[in-house]
């Protein structure tokens, strides 16, 4: 069954510097991918979808990259902030139903 | 106003209780999703139903059950709580979009502490 890895230790990286979070799938390659992101105690809320036939997706300072080779999506926050402090999710398609699985998060501190 | 709300925010219950968690949506969305989170696990996908008619189980059902009582409406129930069910409760909604994507909305969450 497909698997989703993110890094369970959390990133800290200083103001403005670039993050980059890393979700890996084990399985086959889904039709599109998307990021999440979950501050405590709070519901995820939709960040970014990328399909499986583009290479690169951004959005503001948010870019998302999807390597079907690899099978890996790279997140990367640029100009980061300590507002962008948060867990970020990766989730893709389960099955052709279209239910999704998550990833754990991997949890970013922007200190200032 | 929110659209996708959950009731209780929190709750604190006893061993052997019955209770009910409630979501309601005002996206129109026909999908809706109980999920439970723990830390180091995510979020893992308890029930979940694509129409009114619909009810499907997921990767962790044992010990809760579901009810759409309507398309705005999906409730879960733990009919008897014990302790390793303490846990952050999400409810989700979506809607398939062009293509077959569908993306997720998520309510605020129910905090549940089972003693």
């Amino acid at each position: 069954s497909q698997k989703i890895e993110q890094n369970s230790e959390a990133l800290n990286i200083q103001e403005g510097k670039t993050a980059t979070l890393t979700c890996n799938y084990t399985n086959y390659s889904p039709a599109y991918l998307q990021w999440y992101r979950q501050d405590p105690g709070r519901g995820p809320v939709f960040l970014l979808l990328i399909r499986e036939n583009e290479k690169e997706k951004r959005k503001e300072r948010l870019k998302v990259t999807f390597d079907t080779t690899l099978k890996q999506s790279l997140f990367h926050i640029t100009a980061s902030q300590p507002a962008d402090s948060a867990t970020y999710l990766c989730a893709l398609p389960m099955d052709s139903s279209y239910k999704l699985i998550f990833g754990s998060g991997t949890r970013l501190l922007v200190r200032p | 106003d929110a659209d996708v709300t959950q009731t209780p925010r929190n709750r604190i219950t006893k061993t052997g209780k019955r209770i009910m968690l409630e979501c309601s949506q005002t996206k129109g969305h026909d999908r809706m999703y109980w999920y439970r989170q723990d830390p180091g696990l995510g979020l893992r996908l308890i029930y979940y139903s694509f129409d009114v008619k619909d009810i499907n189980k997921g990767e962790i059902s044992d010990g809760y059950s579901v009810s759409r009582q309507a398309q705005a409406k999906f409730s879960l129930s733990l009919e008897s709580a014990i302790p390793n069910q303490t846990a952050l409760y999400f409810c989700a909604t979506s809607a398939v979009g062009q293509g077959g994507r569908e993306t997720q909305y998520f309510g605020p969450g129910t905090r549940l502490l089972v003693l």
